[in-house]
């Protein structure tokens, strides 16, 4: 059965420094998102993408935050400046016609 | 997009059947319900969508009175496995730029 998957399981990095967070979507899926959880919270919608251009997007996807789909396979979200408070679960989705399926997520830790 | 209200926890025992009602008052002409699961530090898996009356597949039951401002999850015999978050989301899956809004879900938490 197709999967979403992302990479890595899990990163730590410093404040202050980039971090670029990849998901390889299911193949024939157009509907791309990003979300968050900290830890004991809820899932957090951050962006949504389509046809090479975020859809929709929260007022957490600052502008620290950005997105990119370099390819035909890779959907990525990239930190910029990374902070403490952005330590959390990152789940990559894609979407058929109805439905999100979700990968298994990339766990962030900020020191 | 439609606010969900579903109970915060619920408790059941192994074998039992498991109803989770969810509330969407505002439910629009567009929107489908979708049920996912989450187990601690892993995605929402989907567990199961419709758009009224009944559906049903491998794992759940989700039933959808006529006016649709409710919907109620059903999983047969509950085992230990099925500890977990239960989120309901209503959303017009027709558009492309659908922003889903995760409420807290229902804690479910089964015991031998």
């Amino acid at each position: 059965e197709p999967e979403v998957t992302q990479t890595p399981s899990h990163q730590v990095t410093q404040m202050g420094q980039e971090v670029i967070l990849r998901c390889v979507p299911i193949s024939n899926h157009l509907y791309f998102y990003w979300y968050r959880q900290i830890l004991g919270q809820k899932v957090e919608f951050l962006v949504s993408f389509y046809n090479n251009e975020i859809s929709e997007k929260s007022e957490i996807f600052d502008d620290q935050f950005s997105v990119e789909r370099p390819d035909g396979s890779n959907f990525t979200l990239k930190i910029r400046s990374t902070k403490l408070e952005d330590s959390a679960m990152y789940f990559c989705a894609s979407r058929d016609e109805n439905t999100q399926y979700f990968g298994p997520g990339t766990r962030l830790t900020v020191l | 997009l439609a606010k969900t209200t579903q109970p915060i926890s619920m408790d059941s025992y192994e074998g039992q059947e498991v109803n989770i009602t969810c509330s969407h008052n505002n439910i629009a002409t567009n929107d489908y319900i979708t049920w996912y699961q989450q187990f601690p530090s892993q995605g929402p898996r989907f567990i199961i969508q419709g758009y009224k009356t009944k559906v049903t597949n491998e794992v759940a039951s989700l039933f959808i009175p006529a006016d649709r401002k409710s919907s109620t999850l059903s999983l047969p015999r509950v085992s230990l496995s099925d500890t977990a978050v239960y989120y309901c989301l209503v959303g017009d899956m027709d558009t492309g730029g659908f922003k889903t809004i995760f409420g807290a879900g229902t804690r479910l938490f089964v015991k031998a």
